[in-house]
């Protein structure tokens, strides 16, 4: 069964470095996401992807963040000059149709540990 | 904006039925969602139900959604040791993003 893979799946960075998260969607989805989960929290939408670019972004997804697609495969979030408050477990998602429409597939995640 | 509420806990007997409730503010919602979270792991889409729809049922899962009351409710059937995990229920509010409740710890215990 064809899923989204996410790596890495647990990484620990220092207070204001900058980390990539990468993510591989599932192969005929042409719609991607980033959601994040606080530990103890609701997960929350960050952002979504479509066609090469951003379609649509949370309050949280400021100018610290921001998603690429640099190859046919991938789709990365960047967060730059990290915080402690960035410390969450960061899901990728696709799916066929826009907002999901009925299948929206999430991946592993991958946990963010900012020290 | 749209607000999901899910009571935070569950506790059942294994072999009996468990009933997971949610509720939702935005009566637009045209996709209504179940994920299950185990431990350390990701978002496992359960189920899915379209808003012209009143009940969906999956093997072991009802899925029954009350329009009026915006009601959405997870009914699992013979409940199992398995199913002890965090159930999701989520709205897309005919954006792009889901939005998500708060979670429901199903502890099943023997």
């Amino acid at each position: 069964e064809p899923e989204v893979t996410q790596t890495p799946s647990h990484q620990v960075t220092q207070m204001g470095q900058e980390v990539i998260l990468r993510c591989v969607p599932i192969s005929n989805h042409l719609y991607f996401y980033w959601y994040r989960q606080i530990l103890g929290q609701k997960v929350e939408f960050l952002v979504s992807f479509y066609n090469n670019e951003i379609s649509e972004k949370s309050e949280i997804f400021d100018d610290q963040f921001s998603v690429e697609r640099p190859d046919g495969s991938n789709f990365t979030l960047k967060i730059r000059s990290t915080k402690l408050e960035d410390s969450a477990m960061y899901f990728c998602a696709s799916s066929e149709d826009r907002g999901g429409a009925g299948e929206l597939f999430f991946g592993e995640g991958s946990r963010l540990t900012v020290l | 904006g749209e607000d999901v509420e899910q009571s935070l806990f569950l506790s059942v007997r294994e072999g009996d039925s468990s009933v997971i409730n949610c509720t939702y503010t935005d009566s637009s919602s045209t996709y209504l969602y179940w994920y299950k979270q185990e431990p350390g792991a990701g978002l496992q889409l359960l189920t899915y139900i379209f808003s012209n729809m009143d009940m969906k049922q999956d093997q072991r899962l009802t899925v029954l959604l009350n329009k009026k009351d915006k009601h959405l409710s997870l009914r699992i059937a013979d409940t199992q040791t398995g199913d002890s995990a965090i159930y999701f229920c989520a709205v897309n509010d005919n954006t792009d993003k889901l939005i998500f409740g708060t979670g429901t710890r199903l502890q099943v215990f023997p």
